[in-house]
Protein backbone atom coordinates (compact mmCIF):
# COMPACT_ATOMS: atom_id res chain seq x y z
CA UNK A 1 0.00 0.00 0.00
CA UNK A 2 1.66 3.24 -1.04
CA UNK A 3 1.72 5.85 2.48
CA UNK A 4 3.64 8.00 4.02
CA UNK A 5 4.64 7.06 7.44
CA UNK A 6 5.37 9.22 10.43
CA UNK A 7 6.81 7.99 13.99
CA UNK A 8 5.61 8.35 16.77
CA UNK A 9 2.16 9.54 16.28
CA UNK A 10 2.39 11.56 19.26
CA UNK A 11 5.19 12.87 21.60
CA UNK A 12 5.15 14.91 25.11
CA UNK A 13 8.45 15.96 25.96
CA UNK A 14 10.51 18.80 27.70
CA UNK A 15 12.34 22.14 26.58
CA UNK A 16 15.77 21.50 25.24
CA UNK A 17 15.65 17.40 25.01
CA UNK A 18 16.27 16.86 21.63
CA UNK A 19 14.13 14.57 19.60
CA UNK A 20 13.25 12.77 15.92
CA UNK A 21 10.56 12.38 14.48
CA UNK A 22 10.38 9.89 11.50
CA UNK A 23 9.08 9.81 7.58
CA UNK A 24 9.20 7.43 5.11
CA UNK A 25 7.52 6.84 2.03
CA UNK A 26 7.12 3.89 0.15
CA UNK A 27 6.51 5.34 -3.42
CA UNK A 28 9.88 6.44 -4.69
CA UNK A 29 9.05 9.71 -4.68
CA UNK A 30 11.96 12.94 -5.44
CA UNK A 31 9.95 15.60 -3.29
CA UNK A 32 9.16 15.33 0.32
CA UNK A 33 8.11 18.50 2.84
CA UNK A 34 7.28 18.81 6.68
CA UNK A 35 4.14 21.19 7.56
CA UNK A 36 3.29 22.14 10.91
CA UNK A 37 -0.27 22.87 11.76
CA UNK A 38 -1.52 25.06 14.70
CA UNK A 39 -4.82 26.39 15.52
CA UNK A 40 -6.35 29.50 13.28
CA UNK A 41 -2.66 29.48 11.39
CA UNK A 42 -3.81 26.35 8.96
CA UNK A 43 -0.92 24.46 7.22
CA UNK A 44 2.30 26.16 7.37
CA UNK A 45 5.97 24.60 5.62
CA UNK A 46 9.33 24.00 7.59
CA UNK A 47 11.39 22.63 5.17
CA UNK A 48 11.21 20.61 2.31
CA UNK A 49 13.97 18.35 0.23
CA UNK A 50 13.52 18.18 -3.92
CA UNK A 51 15.78 14.93 -3.95
CA UNK A 52 18.45 13.61 -2.01
CA UNK A 53 20.50 15.51 -0.09
CA UNK A 54 18.99 18.85 -1.66
CA UNK A 55 17.08 20.57 0.87
CA UNK A 56 15.64 23.92 1.55
CA UNK A 57 13.74 25.81 3.90
CA UNK A 58 9.79 26.84 3.90
CA UNK A 59 8.09 29.46 5.64
CA UNK A 60 8.88 28.77 9.31
CA UNK A 61 12.45 26.65 9.43
CA UNK A 62 13.63 28.34 13.01
CA UNK A 63 14.39 25.80 15.48
CA UNK A 64 14.11 23.09 12.89
CA UNK A 65 16.59 20.86 10.96
CA UNK A 66 16.54 18.02 8.26
CA UNK A 67 17.98 15.57 6.60
CA UNK A 68 17.64 13.57 3.28
CA UNK A 69 20.21 10.66 3.22
CA UNK A 70 17.99 8.45 1.43
CA UNK A 71 15.07 8.98 -0.46
CA UNK A 72 12.45 7.09 1.28
CA UNK A 73 13.46 9.14 4.61
CA UNK A 74 13.09 12.59 5.35
CA UNK A 75 13.49 13.38 9.41
CA UNK A 76 12.44 16.40 10.99
CA UNK A 77 14.89 17.05 14.21
CA UNK A 78 14.33 19.59 16.78
CA UNK A 79 17.50 19.98 18.42
CA UNK A 80 16.30 22.48 21.25
CA UNK A 81 12.48 22.49 21.37
CA UNK A 82 10.86 24.95 23.19
CA UNK A 83 6.76 24.96 23.75
CA UNK A 84 5.90 27.12 20.79
CA UNK A 85 6.76 24.32 18.87
CA UNK A 86 3.99 22.26 19.91
CA UNK A 87 1.96 21.58 17.36
CA UNK A 88 0.93 18.97 14.73
CA UNK A 89 3.12 18.11 12.29
CA UNK A 90 3.01 16.69 8.91
CA UNK A 91 5.26 14.74 6.40
CA UNK A 92 4.48 15.04 2.98
CA UNK A 93 5.48 14.09 -0.67
CA UNK A 94 5.18 13.85 -4.40
CA UNK A 95 7.06 12.20 -7.36
CA UNK A 96 8.14 15.53 -8.17
CA UNK A 97 7.61 19.11 -6.85
CA UNK A 98 6.00 19.73 -10.56
CA UNK A 99 2.26 21.44 -10.90
CA UNK A 100 0.05 18.17 -10.69
CA UNK A 101 2.00 15.75 -8.59
CA UNK A 102 -0.55 15.74 -5.87
CA UNK A 103 1.37 15.38 -2.08
CA UNK A 104 0.72 12.25 -0.13
CA UNK A 105 0.43 13.15 4.02
CA UNK A 106 1.33 11.10 6.78
CA UNK A 107 -1.22 10.92 9.50
CA UNK A 108 0.41 13.39 11.55
CA UNK A 109 2.45 13.69 14.97
CA UNK A 110 0.84 15.39 17.56
CA UNK A 111 4.26 17.18 19.49
CA UNK A 112 4.21 18.65 22.94
CA UNK A 113 6.55 20.63 24.41
CA UNK A 114 6.42 21.32 28.56
CA UNK B 1 1.36 38.81 4.41
CA UNK B 2 -1.21 35.53 3.88
CA UNK B 3 -1.40 34.66 0.33
CA UNK B 4 -4.13 32.30 0.77
CA UNK B 5 -7.44 33.65 2.37
CA UNK B 6 -10.19 31.36 3.60
CA UNK B 7 -12.25 33.48 5.65
CA UNK B 8 -14.91 31.14 6.92
CA UNK B 9 -13.50 29.39 9.57
CA UNK B 10 -16.42 27.04 9.73
CA UNK B 11 -19.56 26.19 7.16
CA UNK B 12 -22.41 24.28 8.27
CA UNK B 13 -25.34 22.79 5.77
CA UNK B 14 -27.66 20.71 5.84
CA UNK B 15 -27.39 17.40 4.15
CA UNK B 16 -28.52 16.95 0.68
CA UNK B 17 -27.87 20.80 0.39
CA UNK B 18 -25.13 22.63 -1.70
CA UNK B 19 -21.87 23.71 0.27
CA UNK B 20 -19.86 26.36 -1.07
CA UNK B 21 -16.25 26.66 0.63
CA UNK B 22 -14.25 30.24 -0.80
CA UNK B 23 -10.82 31.21 -1.45
CA UNK B 24 -9.14 34.40 -2.28
CA UNK B 25 -5.64 34.76 -2.87
CA UNK B 26 -3.61 37.86 -3.24
CA UNK B 27 -0.02 36.56 -5.12
CA UNK B 28 -1.56 36.96 -9.22
CA UNK B 29 1.72 34.64 -9.71
CA UNK B 30 -0.69 31.71 -8.43
CA UNK B 31 -1.44 29.58 -11.71
CA UNK B 32 -2.62 25.98 -10.25
CA UNK B 33 -4.82 25.71 -6.84
CA UNK B 34 -5.93 22.46 -5.43
CA UNK B 35 -8.43 21.69 -2.40
CA UNK B 36 -7.67 19.09 0.32
CA UNK B 37 -10.05 17.34 2.34
CA UNK B 38 -8.67 16.58 6.29
CA UNK B 39 -10.52 14.33 9.18
CA UNK B 40 -9.76 14.51 12.60
CA UNK B 41 -6.87 12.66 13.61
CA UNK B 42 -5.67 11.88 9.71
CA UNK B 43 -3.49 14.11 7.61
CA UNK B 44 -4.94 16.03 4.67
CA UNK B 45 -5.81 13.87 1.33
CA UNK B 46 -5.81 15.64 -2.43
CA UNK B 47 -9.34 16.73 -3.69
CA UNK B 48 -9.92 18.45 -6.33
CA UNK B 49 -7.73 20.99 -8.34
CA UNK B 50 -7.42 23.31 -10.98
CA UNK B 51 -4.81 25.09 -13.44
CA UNK B 52 -5.36 28.54 -14.04
CA UNK B 53 -6.05 28.42 -17.84
CA UNK B 54 -9.12 26.73 -16.68
CA UNK B 55 -12.42 28.43 -14.64
CA UNK B 56 -14.14 24.97 -14.08
CA UNK B 57 -13.14 21.43 -12.87
CA UNK B 58 -15.61 19.26 -11.54
CA UNK B 59 -15.15 15.40 -10.11
CA UNK B 60 -18.19 13.55 -9.00
CA UNK B 61 -19.83 15.99 -6.63
CA UNK B 62 -17.28 18.30 -5.81
CA UNK B 63 -16.69 21.24 -8.37
CA UNK B 64 -13.72 24.13 -8.17
CA UNK B 65 -14.35 27.35 -10.06
CA UNK B 66 -11.79 29.90 -10.42
CA UNK B 67 -12.11 33.39 -11.00
CA UNK B 68 -8.58 34.96 -12.10
CA UNK B 69 -10.17 38.32 -12.10
CA UNK B 70 -11.34 38.42 -8.96
CA UNK B 71 -8.39 36.35 -7.25
CA UNK B 72 -10.65 33.81 -5.90
CA UNK B 73 -11.82 30.10 -5.92
CA UNK B 74 -14.90 28.47 -4.72
CA UNK B 75 -15.55 24.72 -3.61
CA UNK B 76 -18.91 23.64 -4.31
CA UNK B 77 -20.18 20.22 -2.85
CA UNK B 78 -23.30 19.39 -4.16
CA UNK B 79 -25.25 17.14 -2.76
CA UNK B 80 -23.36 17.33 0.92
CA UNK B 81 -23.36 14.48 2.65
CA UNK B 82 -22.03 13.86 6.53
CA UNK B 83 -19.42 11.70 5.87
CA UNK B 84 -18.07 15.45 3.87
CA UNK B 85 -17.57 16.72 7.40
CA UNK B 86 -14.18 17.55 7.78
CA UNK B 87 -11.49 20.96 7.36
CA UNK B 88 -11.07 21.93 4.13
CA UNK B 89 -7.97 23.74 2.91
CA UNK B 90 -7.15 25.53 0.24
CA UNK B 91 -3.79 25.63 -1.33
CA UNK B 92 -2.07 27.22 -4.67
CA UNK B 93 1.47 27.34 -5.86
CA UNK B 94 3.26 29.16 -8.76
CA UNK B 95 4.21 26.32 -10.97
CA UNK B 96 7.20 27.72 -13.28
CA UNK B 97 10.45 27.74 -10.71
CA UNK B 98 8.60 25.03 -8.97
CA UNK B 99 7.20 26.61 -5.93
CA UNK B 100 6.38 25.23 -3.09
CA UNK B 101 2.30 25.15 -1.98
CA UNK B 102 1.18 27.71 -0.07
CA UNK B 103 -2.22 26.83 2.29
CA UNK B 104 -5.10 28.47 3.52
CA UNK B 105 -6.20 27.93 7.38
CA UNK B 106 -8.89 25.76 6.49
CA UNK B 107 -12.48 25.76 6.86
CA UNK B 108 -14.33 23.39 8.91
CA UNK B 109 -17.55 21.88 7.08
CA UNK B 110 -20.19 20.67 9.15
CA UNK B 111 -22.98 18.32 7.49
CA UNK B 112 -25.72 17.23 9.26
CA UNK B 113 -28.20 15.17 9.01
Amino acid sequence: EAQVTQNPRYLITVTGKKLTVTCSQNMNHEYMSWYRQDPGLGLRQIYYSMNVEVTDKGDVPEGYKVSRKEKRNFPLILESPSPNQTSLYFCASSLRLSSTDTQYFGPGTRLTVL
Amino acid sequence: DQQVKQNSPSLSVQEGRISILNCDYTNSMFDYFLWYKKYPAEGPTFLISISSIKDKNEDGRFTVFLNKSAKHLSLHIVPSQPGDSAVYFCAARVVSGYSTLTFGKGTMLLVSP
